[in-house]
């Protein structure tokens, strides 16, 4: 079965330049979670949805962060303008319908803004 | 907000040695899982736990969900070269259906052969 499938894996771009990046979830799957990883301050969950609902989107940094979800088989993570600290790791996870359901994750995409 | 605890920072150990770390949080969990990160890779669960006291085997591993809901560990048996890896705990917060895990900051392992 197909996991998690993120987009670019690979991202480099300048400040101020707009970055989005994708995420499919596994098919199934109902809820969709979006993560940054730092050195610095490790997994951090940025927002999640349920049935494509936002329902928790405090850990999104900045009003220059934005994330939807269309349909159940695909979301973005927009950065816009986009800033060198905003250079990170980004996952991309889902689980399945229950509640205890483990999350599975992406590969990330590694974003690089100089 | 909730937080969890991960112990140690970073191991390093001789190729067949056994390896424990830990997770404390000063909230309760209803879930527990272990994950494992090799570099340029996403987490992949190794161990996820659902009841408080349960023990859970996977292979070399052996995780356990503390009684009191408040910690747990991962023990790997037998280190091999391929251990390599970040590994991170993560509990369910609260009696949230919806999923929204905490996690700790990583345990960086490394074997030496």
């Amino acid at each position: 079965d197909a996991g998690v499938i993120q987009s670019p894996r690979h991202e480099v771009t300048e400040m101020g330049q707009e970055v989005t990046l994708r995420c499919k979830p596994i098919s199934g799957h109902n809820s969709l979670f979006w993560y940054r990883q730092t050195m610095m301050r490790g997994l951090e969950l940025l927002i999640y949805f349920n049935n494509n609902v936002p329902i928790d989107d405090s850990g999104m940094p900045e009003d220059r962060f934005s994330a939807k979800m269309p349909n159940a088989s695909f979301s973005t993570l927009k950065i816009q303008p986009s800033e060198p600290r905003d250079s990170a790791v980004y996952f991309c996870a889902s689980s399945g319908a229950q509640g205890n359901q483990p999350q599975h994750f992406g590969d990330g995409t590694r974003l690089s803004i100089l | 907000g909730q937080q969890l605890n991960q112990s140690p920072q970073s191991m390093f150990i001789q190729e067949g040695e056994d390896v424990s770390m830990n997770c404390t949080s000063s909230s309760i969990f209803n879930t527990w899982l272990w994950y494992k990160q090799d570099p340029g890779e996403g987490p992949v669960l190794l161990i996820a736990l659902y009841k408080a006291g349960e023990l859970t085997s996977n292979g070399r591993l052996t995780a356990q969900f503390g009684i009191t809901r408040k910690d747990s560990f991962l023990n790997i048996s037998a280190s091999i070269p391929s251990d390599v890896g970040i590994y991170f705990c993560a509990g369910l917060e609260g009696s949230s259906n919806t999923g929204k895990l905490i996690f700790g900051q990583g345990t960086t392992l490394q074997v030496k052969p």
